[in-house]
């Protein structure tokens, strides 16, 4: 079980939008440690989406969006598309853990 | 870009050295990171060392695998020893930046098992 709890799976018809949760606690996310999403297509590396909780890299589509607050974070997906099912995965420090890397558990994203 | 290779079929108990080649960008001046994945799971960190030779390791990595670099290659290595069956991953080599992972490779692949 991940630190990190993201929903295992949602689900959003074509152009639709959806969320994507990213919860935590008090020393991680909640310490003030960014978020950073990755999507993976089947058999495929991760690639970043978005980092330091609401920065794009420049190849990806401004239909991806971040957000953190207190505890959780969020990756919204707008004008969903065929190609947008993949994994999708937050990932994060923790200070009780001397700084270690953790990732979310992941959800699956399904276009309807 | 990032390319792994070492991976394979190992035996319970027996080791394995991973590596990774850099190219297109200073690797000396970047963290860089291993990644597991199980297949049908999720990602998992495994190791990481700094540009300065720091390294870190979760619980389930201390005193079993050991990270290292050698920057004159470009190269970034694990070994693996005291393999276990849970250790069966594709593992992945990430560089850091930003805190985040931007580059990734394509993954090794290691089986543990009898």
């Amino acid at each position: 079980q991940s630190v990190l709890t993201q929903p295992p799976s949602v689900s959003g018809a074509p152009g639709q939008t959806v969320t994507i949760s990213c919860t935590g606690g008090t020393s991680n996310i909640g310490a003030g440690y960014d978020v950073h999403w990755y999507r993976q297509l089947p058999r495929t590396a991760p690639k970043l989406l978005i980092y330091n909780n609401i920065n794009r890299p420049s190849d990806v589509s401004d239909r991806f969006s971040g957000s953190k607050s207190g505890t959780s974070a969020s990756l919204a997906i707008t004008g969903l598309q065929a190609e947008d099912e993949a994994d999708y995965y937050c990932q994060s420090y923790d200070i009780s853990l001397s700084g270690a890397v953790l990732f979310g558990g992941g959800t699956k994203l399904t276009v309807l | 870009q990032l390319v792994e290779s070492g991976g394979g079929l190992v035996q319970p108990g027996g080791s394995l050295r991973l590596s990774c080649v850099a190219s297109g960008f200073a690797f000396r001046n970047y963290d860089m990171h291993w990644v597991r994945q199980a297949a049908g799971r999720g990602l998992e960190w495994v190791s990481a060392i700094g540009f300065a030779g720091d390294t870190y390791y979760p619980d389930s990595a201390k005193g079993r695998f050991t990270i290292s670099r050698e920057n004159a290659k470009n190269s970034l290595y694990l070994q693996m020893d005291s393999l276990r069956a849970e250790d069966t991953a594709l593992y992945y080599c990430a560089r850091r930046w930003s805190d985040a992972f931007d580059i990734w490779g394509q993954g090794t692949l290691v089986t543990v098992s009898s």
